[in-house]
Formats: structure tokens, sequence, C-alpha cells
């Protein structure tokens, strides 16, 4: 496996679900980052890890609860989320005090019913 | 709070025309970056802008970051069907805030 991986690549869940979202990169990076895109509205970054601490929480809602376990790693665990939390899910990463050069991963399209 | 303004939203255009969009800011950014995002894929960069009048080159792609340093163009040239995707600029301000614009939709007709 090369770059950034995420898996599921497509997850549909009701409101009373519990899932996780996974993420890995493979590029020696420590900086990891968990973004929302909607339709027709800028990329919304969500969470910021660098060398697994949490520095950023863009006022994101409890139901999302990221995890880091280590640099290569990422997971956003999801609980009681909403129709309007049905989004595509980007992780990304790069060196940490390089958030310019992020690489992505091809995401995980949410359904919430 | 920070809006990136891109333009044009969607563009429809013949297989080799040259395209041209655009991103402007309301303050001051210290980087620009451009990103390509295919179907079911995440965003690839394209090429980064770290200083004011700089003029970037990657195969047919040519990306400016302007004098203001509150806007930035990509240029395609002699366009081709796989240019089809959406086009991202992003940028980091003064304030070392990361944002995404909203995207051009490109189609290419062969």
């Amino acid at each position: 496996e090369t770059g950034v991986t995420q898996t599921p690549r497509h997850l549909v869940m009701g409101m009373t679900n519990k899932k996780s979202l996974k993420c890995e990169q493979h590029l020696g990076h420590n900086a990891m980052y968990w973004y929302k895109q909607s339709a027709k509205k800028p990329l919304e970054l969500m969470f910021v890890y660098n060398f697994k601490e949490q520095t950023e929480n863009n006022s994101v809602p409890s139901r999302f609860s990221p995890e880091c376990p280590n640099s290569s790693h990422l997971f956003l665990h999801l609980h009681t989320l909403q129709p309007e939390d049905s989004a595509l899910y980007l992780c990304a990463s790069s060196q940490a005090g390089t958030v310019n050069e992020q690489f992505f991963g091809p995401g995980t399209r949410l359904t919430v019913l | 709070g920070q809006q990136l303004n891109q333009s044009p939203q969607s563009m429809f255009i013949q297989e080799g025309e040259d395209v041209s969009m655009n991103c402007t800011s309301s303050s001051i950014f210290n980087t620009w970056l451009w990103y390509k995002q295919d179907p079911g894929e995440g965003p690839v960069l394209l090429i980064a802008l770290y200083k004011a009048g700089e003029l970037t080159s990657n195969g047919r792609l040519t990306a400016q970051f302007g004098i203001t340093r509150k806007d930035s163009f990509l240029n395609i040239s002699a366009s081709i069907p796989s240019d089809v995707g959406i086009y991202f600029c992003a940028g980091r301000n003064t304030g070392n805030q990361f944002y995404f614009g909203t995207g051009t939709s490109l189609t290419v007709i062969p």
C-alpha cells in the first residue's frame, strides 16, 4: 500500500448506529487531518493531529470522535449522527508544520439515514 | 470567516482549448495551492506557490501567485479529456489559517 488509504470507501448508517472510519498513511508523515466535504461547499477542516496529539478541533460536534493511536493511523468514531452529516470524509497527512503539502486519501462516502 | 472566491464554478470546453480559473481572498495569503479532484477520489496537489509573483508550471498547467497576495490563477493549456474534474484552490493566510475554495468543475468535450 502506498499513499493515504481510507476504509470503508462507502458507509450507510442509521442515526442510532456506531461506526468508525479508518485512515492509514504510508508516507512517513507525522501530521494527519480529517476533512468533511459536502456538495457545493469548501472542504471543512475538522481535526488536526501533530505527532499523535490533537492540535485543532474546529467546533466539531461531539458525535464525531477522532482517535490517533500513532502517527500512521487515524480514526473517526461516529455515533448518533444526523442526516446532514452525510458527506465525503477525507483524511490527509503531511509533515508536521507543512500543512501546505497535504496528501489526501480517497475518502469515505457516508450516508446517514 | 475567511472565504476564498473561486471562479468560474463550472466550465464546459472543447478538447484542445485553454482553460483559466482564479481564486481571490479578502485577506493576504502566504501560500496558494491548486488541487484536482477526480470523481470518487481525494484531492491531488497540482501546484504550490509560496512567493508573491511566483509563476510555476507543471506540464500543461501554470499557476501564479498574485502580486497583491490576495489572488491566484491556474491555466491549463491544450485541454484533454482526462483534465475533467474539480479544481480547488487553497491557501494559508498570515494568521496561519488554511482554507479551500468551492471548486471549479471542468468538463472537456472531445
